[in-house]
């Protein structure tokens, strides 16, 4: 079966650089999550989409800007890099109006920033 | 706002040893609960899930219970393998816009 598609895997960056991750949903689903994992922490939300628009806003830094477009793949745009920006990113997707939705996210297997 | 708490590790236990991860959570109305785990270096993998009170998730010889009197979700494992060696996080998914609120993660070691 198809899953969420990140791209890209890895990422190297220098300080206040810009970087994008993309993120391809799972066919047929119509909301995006996006969220920040640091090393030795937990998943931390930072902004959802639904049918390409913001569904909610978690702790994501006014450095970072997203969005989803009409195919429903999503971008995550971050510019001005800082040391601490270094993380692994994840995308996850689900349908909104799924019968009997459940709440359960569908991940990629994340994007590692590491910036320099 | 929703939140969980979950054991800080790491847990190290020894193959076939029994496991339980405590996981409380504190949410308004009625959370559906996850048991997400992260091998090394990979990604987040849903484990087993529960989405109203009394049920009971299972999977791969994990299980947990969604206790609503108590508000946990502790996940067990009667026999633990090397291979189940990985970062365990509980998760709870609330509100109209289902987002997932984690836990701070359980590192597990089973050692051979």
């Amino acid at each position: 079966a198809a899953g969420v598609i990140q791209s890209p895997r890895h990422l190297i960056k220098e300080k206040r650089e810009t970087a994008t991750l993309k993120c391809y949903p799972i066919p047929r689903h119509d909301t995006v999550y996006w969220y920040q994992q640091g090393p030795g922490q937990d998943p931390q939300f930072l902004i959802s989409f639904y049918e390409k628009m913001q569904s909610d806003k978690g702790s994501i830094p006014d450095r970072f800007s997203a969005q989803q477009f009409s195919d429903y793949h999503s971008e995550l745009n971050m510019s001005s890099l800082e040391l601490g920006d270094s993380a692994l990113y994840f995308c996850a997707s689900s349908f909104y109006w799924a019968q009997g939705n459940t709440g359960e996210l569908f991940f990629g297997e994340g994007s590692r920033l590491t910036v320099l | 706002g929703d939140s969980v708490t979950q054991m800080e590790g790491p847990v190290t236990l020894s193959e076939e040893a029994f496991l339980t991860i405590n996981c409380t959570y504190t949410a308004t109305g009625y959370p559906s609960l996850f048991w997400y785990v992260q091998y090394p270096g990979e990604g987040l993998q849903l484990l087993l899930k529960a989405t109203k009170a009394d049920d009971k998730g299972s999977n791969k010889g994990f299980e947990a219970t969604y206790r609503k009197e108590t508000t946990s979700f502790h996940l067990e494992k009667g026999s633990v393998q090397v291979s189940d060696s990985a970062v365990y996080f509980c998760a709870l998914s609330g509100g109209s816009n289902y987002k997932l609120t984690f836990g701070k993660g359980t590192l597990l070691t089973v050692n051979p």
